[in-house]
C-alpha cells in the first residue's frame, strides 16, 4: 500500500537555527515527489517537484533532496515568515494518484 | 487575474441540506480535483476530472457529487448522505493527470 510519513509532526526553531524535515514513502512506482507549504486557513502552495533519487531543488532558504525511500526539506537560517505547515506528497506512476503525508507544522521564533 | 478561485470561503450546512462548493479556473488546465482536509490526516481525494463531461471517484466519494460541464468549472455538491461533512475542502488543477497539482484557497464547511 502506498504510504507517506512525515516527521516530526511539529518543530519549533529559533530564527537562524537550521533544520530538516523528513518525508519517507513507500510507493509501487514513483512518478514524482512534491513539497507544498500551507499557511493556516489557506490552500497549499507548491514549492518543489523531485523526480529521481539524487535530485535537489532550491528556493531561497529551502532545499529539497530525494533518495529512493525519503525526501528531506532543509531549511537554512529560517525566519519567522517560514512558519507554516509543510506537506509532502508522492505521485504513483501507475495511477497518477497523489498520496499526501499529514504534514510538519513549523514554528520559527524571532 | 489568473488562477484558481473557490467560493464561498466559509459555508454552513443545516441538517439534511445539500450544499455546493464552487471551483473555477482560468488557466486552461484540463484536470481538476477535489480534496478533503481534516486535522491530523493527509489530504484525501474525493473526485477528479480529466476532461469535460467526464469524472472519476476518488477514495472518499460517498456522499458527494460533481459535474464538469465546462472546462473552467468543477463544482462539488455535499449531499445530505455525507454524515460528517465538516472539513476544509480544496480544489486543485493540473495540466494533465501526470502533471503537478496546484491548489485553490479552500472552502471551510461547517455544520449548524
Amino acid at each position: 500500500e502506498d504510504q507517506v510519513t512525515q516527521s516530526p509532526e511539529a518543530l519549533r526553531l529559533q530564527e537562524g537555527e537550521s533544520s530538516s524535515l523528513n518525508c519517507s514513502y513507500t510507493v509501487s512506482g514513483l512518478r514524482g515527489l512534491f513539497w507544498y507549504r500551507q499557511d493556516p486557513g489557506k490552500g497549499p502552495e507548491f514549492l518543489f517537484t523531485l523526480y529521481s533519487a539524487g535530485e535537489e531543488k532550491e528556493k531561497e532558504r529551502l532545499k529539497a533532496t530525494l533518495t529512493k525511500k525519503e525526501s528531506f526539506l532543509h531549511i537554512t537560517a529560517p525566519k519567522p515568515e517560514d512558519s507554516a505547515t509543510y506537506l509532502c506528497a508522492v505521485q504513483d506512476s501507475g495511477t497518477y494518484k497523489y498520496i499526501f503525508g499529514t504534514g510538519t507544522r513549523l514554528k520559527v521564533l524571532a | 487575474d489568473g488562477g484558481i478561485t473557490q467560493s464561498p470561503k466559509y459555508l454552513f450546512r443545516k441538517e439534511g441540506q445539500n450544499v455546493t462548493l464552487s471551483c473555477e479556473q482560468n488557466l486552461n488546465h484540463d484536470a481538476m480535483y477535489w480534496y478533503r482536509q481534516d486535522p491530523g490526516q493527509g489530504l484525501r481525494l474525493i473526485y477528479y476530472s480529466q476532461i469535460v463531461n467526464d469524472f472519476q471517484k476518488g477514495d472518499i466519494a460517498e456522499g458527494y457529487s460533481v459535474s464538469r460541464e465546462k472546462k473552467e468549472s468543477f463544482p462539488l455538491t455535499v449531499t445530505s448522505a455525507q454524515k460528517n461533512p465538516t472539513a476544509f475542502y480544496l480544489c486543485a488543477i493540473s495540466m494533465g493527470v501526470r502533471e503537478t497539482q496546484y491548489f485553490g484557497p479552500g472552502t471551510r464547511l461547517l455544520v449548524l
